[in-house]
C-alpha cells in the first residue's frame, strides 16, 4: 500500500473536457508536490502546496491542498492533447527527508 | 547546464550479476534520491540522502545499496541481479528538505535476463 493514493489511474477523454486527479493519504504531509511525466524523461515539477487551503492556478490547471493537508487534487479545464501524460503527486511527512510519490494518474487527451 | 546525469541510459544483465548507476548532479544539492518505476506505475523510492557520507533506506530497499562519498555523486548498486529489479531507474537532487523542488535525471533502463 502506497503512501500517496492517487485516482483514477488512467483517464481517457476528449479535448475540452474537464477532469479532476485525486492523491490522498491517511497521514499528514508538510507539503505536496504535482509532477508532470512525459515518456523517456523524468518528472517535472508543476506545483508545490505547502498550506492547508491553498489553492493554486497554472494556467488551466488547478491545484489545492487539503485543509487537513492530507490530500490535494488537481483540477484541469478544457484539457488539451497537449496535457497527455503522467500526472504523479509527492510529498514529504515531516521536514523533507524522504520525498514518496503516488502512484500516478495517466492521462490521454484525444483530439 | 547538465544538471542530474544519469549513466548509463540502458543495461542489460544477466540473473546474479552486478552493477553500479551513476547519478551526478552538478547544482550543489544536499539531497538526492534514487527511485524505481515499473510499468505503468508510480516512482518507489529505494535510499535517499541528505547529505555527503548519509545515506537512508526507502520504501524498497531490498537487494540494493547506496553511497555518498562525494556531495555531487550518488552510487546505486545491484549486487546480484534479479529479474524482478527490471525497470527503470531515476535519481533526483533537491537543494534541500520540505517544499524544494526536486530535479531529475532521464533514467536509466535495466533489463534482468
Amino acid at each position: 500500500t502506497q503512501l500517496l493514493e492517487q485516482s483514477p489511474q488512467f483517464l481517457s477523454i476528449q479535448e475540452g473536457e474537464n477532469l479532476t486527479v485525486y492523491c490522498n493519504s491517511s497521514s499528514v504531509f508538510s507539503s505536496l508536490q504535482w509532477y508532470r511525466q512525459e515518456p523517456g524523461e523524468g518528472p517535472v515539477l508543476l506545483v508545490t502546496v505547502v498550506t492547508g487551503g491553498e489553492v493554486k492556478k497554472l494556467k488551466r490547471l488547478t491545484f489545492q491542498f487539503g485543509d487537513a493537508r492530507k490530500d490535494s487534487s488537481l483540477h484541469i479545464t478544457a484539457a488539451q492533447p497537449g496535457d497527455t501524460g503522467l500526472y504523479l503527486c509527492a510529498g514529504s511527512k515531516d521536514a523533507g527527508n524522504m520525498l514518496t510519490f503516488g502512484g500516478g494518474t495517466r492521462l490521454m487527451v484525444k483530439p | 547546464n547538465a544538471g542530474v546525469t544519469q549513466t548509463p541510459k540502458f543495461r542489460v544483465l544477466k540473473t546474479g550479476q552486478s552493477m553500479t548507476l551513476l547519478c551526478a548532479q552538478d547544482m550543489n544539492h544536499e539531497y538526492m534520491y534514487w527511485y524505481r518505476q515499473d510499468p505503468g506505475m508510480g516512482l518507489r523510492l529505494i535510499h535517499y540522502s541528505v547529505g555527503e557520507g548519509t545515506t537512508a533506506k526507502g520504501e524498497v530497499p531490498d537487494g540494493y545499496n547506496v553511497s555518498r562519498l562525494k556531495k555531487q555523486n550518488f552510487l546505486l548498486g545491484l549486487e546480484s541481479a534479479a529479474p524482478s529489479q527490471t525497470s527503470v531507474y531515476f535519481c533526483a537532487s533537491v537543494p534541500t528538505g520540505g517544499a524544494a523542488e526536486a530535479f531529475f535525471g532521464q533514467g536509466t533502463r535495466l533489463t534482468v535476463v
